[in-house]
């Protein structure tokens, strides 16, 4: 079956600490992978996407996320944390021979010192 | 492109009274779904349209809720009758059918509490 793992239910990272969230997937095929971000109140953004290519993605506001298939993993990297990230981070898996749906990990609360 | 909307953005209900949340899709994209987002179960999918034709509707909790896809510009999700586990915010989201490019775009959502 499809599913998504975030293992981390909530990090706080000081601001200008580097950032990991962990991401694991179990899909039966080369998966599309996202990570999404939510703000309180507010819907889910998208921050990158891995369609297959380079395994090490860029996206917006300086994250990138690496995509190993080995270890079933993408995981999301920031090398300098701002106060404005703080927000719920969301892993997903699209499976494209089902529409594209997206299959979501609980999600990773991150909270930032100053 | 407006992106894709969703009204209300906030409803509170009555336990028993029917419910209507609505989304208008951006233009062009074939495809839309309905998430509930809970703390309990997270973001789960509860339906999928292609070209306004509902595909997979496994995730819809239970006959009390419905969805519906009359145009390629308006789909509503209906909870009848609704009750307080049911309080959730709901999300709408939409994605063109283009090869190399299946990521989905989020409204706002919409949250609902039954009282």
């Amino acid at each position: 079956a499809q599913s998504v793992t975030q293992p981390d239910i909530h990090i706080t990272v000081s601001e200008g600490a580097s950032l990991e969230l962990r991401c694991n997937y179990s899909y039966g095929a080369t998966p599309y992978l996202f990570w999404y971000v939510q703000s309180p109140g507010q819907g889910l953004q998208l921050l990158l996407k891995y369609f297959s290519g380079d395994t090490l993605v860029q996206g917006i506001k300086g994250f990138e996320a690496e995509f190993k298939r080995s270890q079933s993993s993408f995981n999301l990297r920031k090398p300098s944390v701002h106060w404005s990230d703080a927000a719920e981070y969301f892993c997903a898996v699209g499976a494209y021979n089902q529409g594209g749906k997206l299959i979501f990990g609980q999600g990773t609360e991150l909270s930032v010192k100053p | 492109d407006a992106g894709v909307i969703q009204s209300p953005r906030h409803e509170v209900t009555e336990m028993g009274q029917e419910v209507t949340l609505r989304c208008k899709p951006i233009s062009g994209h074939d495809y839309l779904f309905w998430y509930r987002q809970t703390m309990m179960r997270g973001l789960e999918l509860l339906i999928y349209f292609n070209n306004n034709v509902p595909i997979d509707d496994s995730g819809m909790p239970e006959d009390r809720f419905s969805a519906k896809m009359p145009n390629a510009s308006f789909s509503t999700l209906k909870i009848q009758p609704s009750e307080p586990r049911d309080s959730a915010v709901y999300f709408c989201a939409s994605r063109p059918l283009a090869r190399g490019n299946t990521e989905a775009f989020f409204g706002q959502g919409t949250r609902l509490t039954v009282v």
